[in-house]
């Protein structure tokens, strides 16, 4: 359960604030996801990284800027949100970016937007 | 893009039931089909999958079928258990065709009634 990390675990922010959610995984991996997870909607993939590199985008709005310095750590910078915007925000690992490969997740975020 | 839908969205069983959660989906080309199982407050986690060049895998009590010419899969649960209620995530992709990224069905609440 300690694999993959997420922080913070609950985040309320204005929708002029800005903020960050972090992930870590100490796995080895060198592929990191982020998810959003709202009621009743399937899992949405936002972005894909491997070796670093972005290799997937999936259409997402601008406010949400991700980060990846390097293949254990995996930011999304957060701007100008709306409320439409609260969900669980899921971070995941594996081995490659390969859709074979087990992903695991961490924990997530809850964020509200007010 | 792959489409991947899941029915039903909620189900009840008497603990010891069998349960059964179905998906279908839109890409011939899929052929890769895992199933995460995401208990309530915790993350989701692989359970179980199945490659297009098998028709059925079982763990356990956990099973999955997959009828490539319907372009449907199924997971079935044997002899429930009340550690098995959580929702159920369906999912899809094109293995190994580059690009590969996993489409995840809208997720199955299953409820085990002791």
């Amino acid at each position: 359960e300690t694999g993959v990390t997420q922080t913070p675990r609950h985040l309320v922010m204005g929708m002029t604030n800005k903020k960050s959610l972090k992930c870590e995984q100490h796995l080895g991996h060198n592929a990191m996801y982020w998810y959003k997870q709202s009621a009743k909607k399937p899992l949405e993939l936002m972005f894909v990284y491997n070796f670093k590199e972005q290799t997937e985008n999936n259409s997402v709005p601008s406010r949400f800027s991700p980060e990846c310095p390097n293949s254990s750590h995996l930011f999304l910078h957060l701007h100008t949100l709306q409320p439409e915007d609260s969900a669980l925000y899921l971070c995941a690992s594996s081995l490659t970016s390969g859709s074979t490969d087990t992903q695991y997740f961490g924990p997530g975020t809850r964020l509200t937007v007010l | 893009g792959e489409n991947v839908e899941q029915h039903p969205s909620t189900l009840s069983v008497q603990e010891g039931d069998s349960a059964v959660i179905k998906c279908t989906y839109s890409d011939s080309a899929s052929n890769y089909f895992p199933w995460y199982k995401q208990e309530l407050g915790k993350r989701p986690q692989l359970i179980i999958d199945i490659r297009s060049n098998v028709g059925e895998k079982k763990d356990q009590r956990i099973a999955v079928t997959l009828n490539k010419t319907a372009k449907h899969f199924s997971l079935h649960i044997t002899e429930t258990q009340p550690e098995d209620s959580a929702v159920y995530f369906c999912a899809a992709s094109r293995a190994n065709f580059g690009n590969e990224k996993l489409t995840f069905g809208t997720g199955t609440r299953l409820t085990i009634i002791p």
